[in-house]
């Protein structure tokens, strides 16, 4: 089974850039498009970057996405940290079948 | 504006059923696939299942393959989650989220189902 791998937690100061890492277990993750999530406590997820590297109207362009065959991995960077960053993030892709599938999750800490 | 309403959650016993609602609107509900995620508390994001636009098509997780059905009624701009057999594990908040080109573009709140004697 298609699987993706994310670290536990991240943490950086205010003002500086963070990267998040999302790597395949099997295949190639650029297959398929990866997409990354936020998730404040108590919250809905809210995406964040589609399609590798596209923000949605109203993310701001401190977050940007990128894929890196080499690795079989996707990144998340956030650049200009800011206190409200701070959440879990989640990289998602999907299967054959259509079926999404998530990395574990990770927590940034911005302090 | 695109909402969708989950409702349905809350206290069951082990092998209990409990039928999830999510209700849709502010767009075209029957051109979309949707899908169902759930939250164990603390812990990370869990597909469950996905169902086409038209409803002739449906997958699930192995962890409730058999257990739970995901349906549909267009006329109702709602989506459901059947789910029978419910064990501890399945304790977690259910997310339904349309889907996008394979990613979820809009998510509802959440319903919290808890699986407890």
């Amino acid at each position: 089974n298609f699987m993706l791998t994310q670290p536990h937690s991240v943490s950086e100061s205010p003002g500086k850039t963070v990267t998040i890492s999302c790597t395949g277990s099997s295949g190639s993750i650029a297959s398929n498009y990866v997409q990354w999530y936020q998730q404040r406590p108590g919250s809905a997820p809210t995406t964040v970057i589609y399609e590798d590297n596209q923000r949605p109207s109203g993310v701001p362009d401190r977050f940007s996405g990128s894929i890196d065959s080499s690795s079989n991995s996707a990144s998340l960077t956030i650049s200009g940290l800011k206190t409200e960053d701070e959440a879990d993030y989640y990289c998602q892709s999907y299967d054959s079948s259509s079926a999404w599938v998530f990395g574990g999750g990770t927590k940034l800490t911005v302090l | 504006e695109v909402q969708l309403v989950e409702s349905g959650g809350g206290l069951v016993q082990p092998g209990g059923s409990l039928r999830l609602s999510c209700a849709a609107s502010g767009f075209t509900f029957s051109s979309y696939w949707m899908h169902w995620v759930r939250q164990a508390p603390g812990k990370g994001l869990v597909w469950v299942s996905r169902i086409n636009s038209d409803g002739s098509s449906t997958s699930y997780a192995d962890s409730v393959k058999g257990r739970f059905t995901i349906s549909r009624d267009n006329a109702k701009n709602t989506l459901y989650l059947q789910m029978n057999s419910l064990r501890a594990e399945d304790t977690a908040v259910y997310y339904c989220a349309r889907d996008r080109d394979s990613w979820g573009d809009y998510w509802g709140q959440g319903t919290l189902v808890t699986v407890s004697s």
